[in-house]
């Protein structure tokens, strides 16, 4: 199994809802990743785990919590959102072995999110 | 400037053309990755490279440490390859964990 599943495809939400984005993997990666990416532009990186721990945080909003709650998964809480948080979310994961150079990272398909 | 710069930025050829979309970084890396990304989101992994050359059916990528460069060429174009090619590059001072990206190639390549 080499897949990053990432669940729903796509969310439209209120800017007064909550939801939650769910990314799953189980190819024993310990790096996970939480990237944003708008329309013709790269991704940025958001959030990292690292062995389950919260590794990097790029000064994101607290309107965007991240948690691990065990190896092979990784969710995003979403909570009074703006409509500039209207991206595709992507989720990714990579071995976690920082003395290996070559790691690959897997993506996944994203959830497409529209903030009303 | 961006860190990673890509060009071209949009393409179109004709099937069966040879392709190759070039990508130059201005800092010190421990790994360079070409990525597919299609319609629709889903982004795939093509290569990793540290050093040389890798070759997977009709794509080939190529580093050049010394001049801060990769290329990845598409031999024999096919209309299936029409997506964003992005070129991430882990660089020696940012961690691990962190990915410079270019600002991707779009590809279209015609019937």
């Amino acid at each position: 199994d080499t897949e990053v599943t990432q669940t729903p495809k796509h969310l439209v939400m209120g800017m007064t809802n909550k939801k939650s984005l769910k990314c799953e993997q189980h190819m024993g990666h310990r790096a996970m990743y939480w990237y944003k990416q708008k329309a013709k532009k790269p991704p940025e990186l958001m959030f990292v785990y690292s062995y389950e721990k919260l590794s990097i945080n790029e000064s994101v909003p607290s309107r965007f919590s991240p948690e691990c709650p065990n190896s092979s998964l990784l969710n995003l809480h979403l909570h009074a959102l703006q409509p500039e948080d209207s991206a595709l979310y992507l989720c990714a994961s990579s071995q976690g072995d920082r003395a290996n150079i070559n790691e690959k990272l897997f993506f996944g398909s994203g959830t497409q999110l529209s903030v009303l | 400037k961006n860190e990673v710069e890509q060009s071209p930025q949009n393409l179109t050829a004709q099937e069966g053309e040879f392709i190759t979309i070039n990508c130059s970084y201005s800092v010190g890396i421990s790994a360079l990755h070409w990525l597919q990304q299609h319609p629709g989101g889903g982004i795939v992994s093509l290569f990793m490279l540290s050093s040389g050359k890798k070759k997977h059916g009709r794509l080939i990528a190529t580093i050049n440490i010394q001049e801060k460069h990769s290329s990845l060429h598409i031999t024999a174009s096919h209309p299936r390859d029409s997506a964003v090619y992005i070129c991430a590059v882990r660089s020696t001072t940012s961690g691990t964990y962190k990915y410079i990206f270019g600002t991707g190639t779009r590809l279209k390549v015609l019937a």
